[in-house]
């Protein structure tokens, strides 16, 4: 069974730095793209960008390049959302999803979502 | 990119059919069959319901049904049931070649 189990729920200050993650198990982890989606409070989904596990390969939303840093550690089975400065805009529920590309567009396995909150 | 075009809300009543659209001039809609549906009940993350337009993955009802025409894609659910409330969401591509996706603005769906 294809698993992705997200680190927990985050409470920062703007201006603090965060690293959240998404394990992934039951498939293989380094031949399939892991993607980031944030959805605001009371909003709908947003795209952020993906990552190839495999060889890094990592691609961005215009809307969030330089806003954020994606990566992976395919030893743990492991990718990463990371931004250097929050701010208050960036609280949001931030799921991870694989994403299949082969012929199709589909995310089938999504992680439980991390709640970040950044408040003063 | 803007996101793709939902209603913001459709209602029905139980048994009945209804259909949520999902357009976009500035993606794949209308392009490829690379559309896909998302069902989110509150407090849950999203739920893949139909892919490649038309395709349901295993375990989904058949109550849910896809179709496209020109730049608009649809969403069919029949027969509702009250468990059927929940937001839903179709996706498509922005931009193939670097797999950046754009989600629509979500529908809420209400069992009446």
């Amino acid at each position: 069974e294809v698993q992705l189990v997200q680190s927990g729920a985050e409470v920062k200050k703007p201006g603090e730095s965060l690293k959240i993650s998404c394990k992934g198990s039951g498939y293989s982890f380094t031949t399939s793209w892991i993607a980031w989606v944030r959805q605001m409070p009371g909003k709908g989904l947003e795209w952020m960008g993906i990552i190839y596990p495999g060889d890094s390969d990592t691609r961005y939303s215009p809307s969030f390049q330089g806003q954020v840093t994606i990566s992976s550690d395919k030893s743990i089975n492991t990718a990463y959302l990371q931004w250097s400065s929050l701010r208050a805009s960036d609280s949001a529920m931030y799921y991870c999803a694989r994403q299949v590309v082969a012929a199709t567009l589909l995310f089938d396995s999504w992680g439980q979502g991390t709640r970040v909150t950044v408040s003063s | 990119q803007s996101a793709l075009t939902q209603p913001a809300s459709v209602s029905g009543s139980p048994g009945q059919s209804t259909t949520i659209s999902c357009s976009g001039t500035n993606s794949h809609v209308g392009s490829y069959y690379l559309v896909s549906w998302y069902q989110q009940h509150p407090g849950n993350g999203p739920k893949l319901i139909i892919y490649d337009v038309n395709k349901r993955p295993s375990g989904v009802s058949d109550r849910f049904s896809g179709s496209k025409s020109g730049d608009t894609a649809s969403l069919t659910i029949s027969g509702l049931q009250a468990e059927d409330e929940a937001d839903y969401y179709c996706c498509s591509y922005a931009d193939i070649s670097t797999f950046h996706v754009i989600f629509g603005g979500g529908t809420k769906l209400t069992v009446l």
